[in-house]
């Protein structure tokens, strides 16, 4: 299956800094990118659909000025967590769309603010 | 709205026992339908996906699913369960043309040794 990686896998963070968590498709191009939150023993909520070359499409109730999202290439998607805040600790999961309409996910990446 | 229900938030089998996991869905037309497996601070595995044809899908590690229209199902099993399968399984619909995902609540599997 296509391989999709995230960096970092584990950060931990001051109040009020920024955070910039990458996602990778490695043996294939995506034009369409997910980013997810997971909160412990729950399900992934979608945040974000980040699609190349344009802006980001936002779901109800995601703040896009604090989660910034950057999607420079047809490999690369970048979240930005900004001014973060003890309440943004969470998991980060991405997905990248293949040609065939199927979502592979990144291992995640765990957020804690301090 | 589009919606998915995974009834058993936990289920216990014993290695070598069969698996069912169940998965109920809200949609009005045919959806895509796929099952997702997370080990413990994971990431989400593809096991098997449902776009259209054959009703009954396989996948990989062994795992199979049956899609039943009349009722809204899209079951996941396994016949003989190994203690590697521990993990939490998750299923998901997608329902329009936006490719996003929909994902169950989860069901978390124990394997007795």
């Amino acid at each position: 299956g296509a391989v999709v990686s995230q960096h970092p896998s584990w950060v931990i963070c001051k109040s009020g800094t920024s955070v910039k968590i990458e996602c990778r498709s490695l043996d294939f191009q995506a034009t369409t990118m997910f980013w997810y939150r997971q909160f412990p023993k729950q399900s992934l909520m979608l945040m974000a659909t980040s699609n190349e070359g344009s802006k980001a499409t936002y779901e109800q109730g995601v703040e896009k000025d604090k989660f910034l999202i950057n999607h420079a290439s047809l490999t690369l998607s970048t979240l930005t967590v900004t001014s973060a805040h003890p309440e943004d600790s969470s998991f980060y999961i991405c997905s990248s769309l293949t040609s065939t309409d199927t979502q592979y996910f990144g291992p995640g990446t765990r957020l804690t603010v301090l | 709205a589009q919606s998915v229900t995974q009834p058993d938030i936990h289920i216990t089998v014993s290695e070598g026992a069969s698996l069912e996991l169940r998965c109920n869905y809200s949609y009005g037309a045919t959806p895509y339908l796929f099952w997702y497996v997370q080990s413990p601070g994971q990431g989400l595995q593809l096991l098997l996906k449902y776009f259209s044809g054959d009703t009954l899908v396989q996948g990989i590690k062994g795992f199979e699913a049956e899609f039943k229209r009349s009722q809204s199902s899209f079951n996941l099993r396994k016949p003989s369960v190994h203690w590697s399968d521990a993990a939490e399984y998750f299923c998901a619909v997608e329902g329009d043309s936006s490719y996003k995902l929909i994902f169950g609540s989860g069901t978390r599997l124990l394997v007795r040794p």
